[in-house]
């Protein structure tokens, strides 16, 4: 069976600071990968996907970045925090290139800026 | 997208059967219906989804109405572990999951 694994569960980092996110999975092969954000109060939001191994559409504009080095690994990058990147960040999968197959989610990573 | 239409909450007595409704009067021909629940502090959990037909697995039950304008997600015998926050969304050809406020269920013992 698959499997998503996301880390680390909490995070609290300082306005300025770094970021990477790490997210894999397990059990499949080609997965599209989800990078989401549900700030506190508000529905989930979209911000990167990924078909394929370098191949990454961004949804919104933001101080954010997504990497895919592995089939099964993507990566949440930031060079430098802003305290609007508060959030839980939620990374899913879904059966390649099949756009009716339901995305599957982490347990996600809450990240706290200071 | 269509837009999705949910009552904020319900509350059902453990072992009942929950019945969460949801309207999508927009909804297109090629658009799938699809269900998730998001437990306080855990990610979304996929429930079910259908196009056209209804569907059964070993979770839930999905009805969908033959005109597609509304759909009925059942639970089938309800316990405290399935109070959560459901969302009903609908999708087309975009990989684009938009999750709105949803149905906070609160089973009761």
């Amino acid at each position: 069976s698959q499997t998503i694994h996301q880390w680390p569960a909490t995070l609290v980092q300082p306005v300025g600071s770094p970021l990477s996110l790490e997210c894999t999975v397990e059990g499949t092969s080609n997965p599209n990968l989800y990078w989401y954000r549900q700030a506190a109060g508000r529905g989930l939001q979209l911000l990167f996907y990924s078909v394929g191994i370098g191949q990454i559409s961004s949804e919104v504009p933001q101080n954010l970045s997504a990497s895919r080095p592995q089939d099964r690994q993507f990566i949440l990058s930031s060079k430098k925090l802003l305290l609007s990147d508060s959030g839980f960040y939620l990374c899913a999968w879904s059966v390649h290139q099949s756009v009716d197959q339901p995305q599957h989610f982490g347990d996600g990573t809450r990240l706290s800026i200071l | 997208d269509a837009k999705t239409t949910q009552p904020p909450s319900m509350d059902c007595a453990e072992g009942r059967a929950a019945n969460l409704p949801c309207n999508h009067s927009t909804i297109s021909g090629n658009e799938y219906v699809y269900w998730y629940r998001q437990i306080h502090s855990q990610g979304p959990q996929y429930i079910i989804h259908g196009l056209k037909n209804n569907e059964t697995n070993e979770m839930a039950s999905l009805i969908i109405t033959e005109d597609r304008k509304s759909s009925t997600l059942i639970l089938p015998h309800a316990t405290l572990r399935d109070t959560a926050v459901y969302y009903c969304i609908v999708r087309g050809s975009n990989y684009k999951l938009t999750f709105g406020k949803g149905t906070l269920l609160t089973v009761n013992p």
